[in-house]
């Protein structure tokens, strides 16, 4: 089966450091996305991962290790504009998009 | 630039009452249209999504229906709707052939059903 897993919630300070992890298990993988939310607002694109490895992205990068089916989210130089849902999905073998539930993520002054 | 619009962006209809909700799509052609359903503190759902006019595939059984009368044209109905059918809803496209997460969505339909 397909399932995908990310923490409800999370806090954090301004300006510090925070990572957001994701877990997954599916038999086909094409690549694994993060997407923030801002509530009440669409998703919007943040990064695509398909091959191992870490990929930065001005104050954002995203990490994937596909034989653990692992990725994470690493936001730095946390802005209260960071505060959000983050949204981990990976494109399955048919080339859907298979969706975790979100991590809201808390930014505290 | 490719753009992607639906309308309208907030509902309140009672129960048992028929639903339409509209998204179009402006800058490319043939392009993969999704509607997805989020409720409150859930992930995204997959209601239905279409490869070309008058194709579109359901994912869940429910009592919401769809159509793609034009290329870029992708309605979400509804004859009679549920109270379950409470929830923000999100048009999004994405390339034919190219068919990766980078998803593009619309503004969302927030539908209150009392």
């Amino acid at each position: 089966g397909q399932n995908i897993d990310q923490p409800t919630e999370m806090t954090a300070t301004e300006g510090a450091i925070v990572q957001i992890n994701c877990t997954y298990q599916t038999s086909g993988f094409n690549g694994l996305f993060w997407y923030q939310q801002h509530a009440g607002e669409a998703p919007t694109f943040l990064s695509y991962n398909v091959l191992d490895g870490l990929e930065e992205k001005g104050r954002f990068s995203s990490f994937l290790s596909r034989s653990k089916g692992y990725s994470y989210l690493l936001l730095k130089e946390l802005q209260m504009k960071d505060s959000a849902s983050y949204l981990c999905a990976f494109l399955d073998s048919n080339y859907q998009l298979i969706w975790g539930a979100g991590t809201k993520l808390i930014i505290k002054p | 630039s490719q753009t992607i619009h639906q309308w309208p962006a907030t509902l309140v209809q009672p129960v048992g009452s028929p639903l339409s909700l509209e998204c179009t799509v402006e800058g490319t052609s043939n392009p993969n249209l999704y509607w997805y359903r989020q409720a409150a503190g859930r992930g995204l759902q997959l209601l239905f999504y279409s490869v070309g006019i008058g194709q579109i595939s359901s994912e869940v059984p429910q009592n919401l229906s769809a159509s793609r009368p034009q290329d870029r044209q992708f309605i979400l109905s509804s004859k009679k709707l549920l109270l379950s059918d409470s929830g923000f809803y999100l048009c999004a496209w994405a390339l034919l052939g190219r068919d990766t997460g980078e998803l593009f969505f619309g503004e969302g339909s927030r539908l209150t059903v009392l």
